[in-house]
């Protein structure tokens, strides 16, 4: 059973630039969530993707987007970056968005 | 909204001792999970345990056993025989998914540090 991936591990970008973060699900789930954690704090919900679908979001700007493949996997799009946006980007995923989620080792953003 | 709340931002406990990490919840629904899930310095968040609320047993795993009274919405988790590898910030986490929300609420969490 392969567990959650995401790519890249560390990133650094400047203010106004836009990056994407990828994430690859577990084997055998269809669903994925992202979560920002900022330093010190505990994982804030960005949003949910089920099938392909956007299936719950969090108090983030539009600037934040995603998507979803059909082989389930994920992407996070956040565009006109801010120094606010620096943090650990986690992605998680489940089966049928049920409760239980597993966690992937998460992309640290960095932004200058 | 649903809060989750964890009063502790650190604790510290011998190795082979037993340590207890406090959390506390806000919610109106009947129905719903709780979690821990712990956080080492390599950052992957890592499931611990889990809790049905609708279960009134314990839920326990291994040596990480849970204290859930639903009535006073506390889930405080219990670390027996601390090992050095259990060094983590651990993180309570909530999740009822009515209404479309299929989130994790997760609390500040708890850095824990283990005395050798």
């Amino acid at each position: 059973e392969t567990g959650v991936t995401q790519s890249p591990t560390h990133l650094i970008k400047t203010r106004g630039q836009q990056v994407t973060l990828r994430c690859s699900s577990q084997s055998g789930h269809n669903t994925v969530s992202w979560y920002q954690q900022a330093l010190g704090q505990g994982p804030q919900f960005i949003f949910q993707y089920y099938r392909e679908e956007e299936n719950g979001r969090g108090n983030f700007p539009p600037r934040f987007s995603g998507l979803q493949f059909p082989n389930y996997s994920s992407e996070l799009n956040v565009n006109a970056l801010e120094l606010d946006d620096s943090a650990l980007y986690l992605c998680a995923s489940s089966w049928d968005y049920q409760e239980t989620q597993y966690f992937g080792p998460g992309t640290r953003l960095l932004v200058l | 909204a649903q809060t989750v709340t964890q009063s502790q931002p650190e604790m510290s406990v011998q190795e082979a001792e037993t340590v207890t990490l406090s959390c506390t919840y806000d919610t109106s629904e009947s129905d719903y999970y709780l979690f821990w899930y712990k956080q080492p310095p390599s950052r992957q968040m890592i499931l611990v345990i889990r809790q049905e609320a609708y279960k009134q047993q314990n839920a326990t795993e291994n040596r990480f056993s849970v204290n859930f009274q639903k009535a006073a919405k506390s889930f405080s988790l219990k670390i027996s025989d601390s090992q050095l590898g259990d060094a983590a910030m651990y993180f309570c986490a909530y999740y009822d998914g009515g209404g479309s929300n299929y989130k994790l609420t997760f609390g500040k969490g708890t850095l824990l540090t283990v005395n050798p």
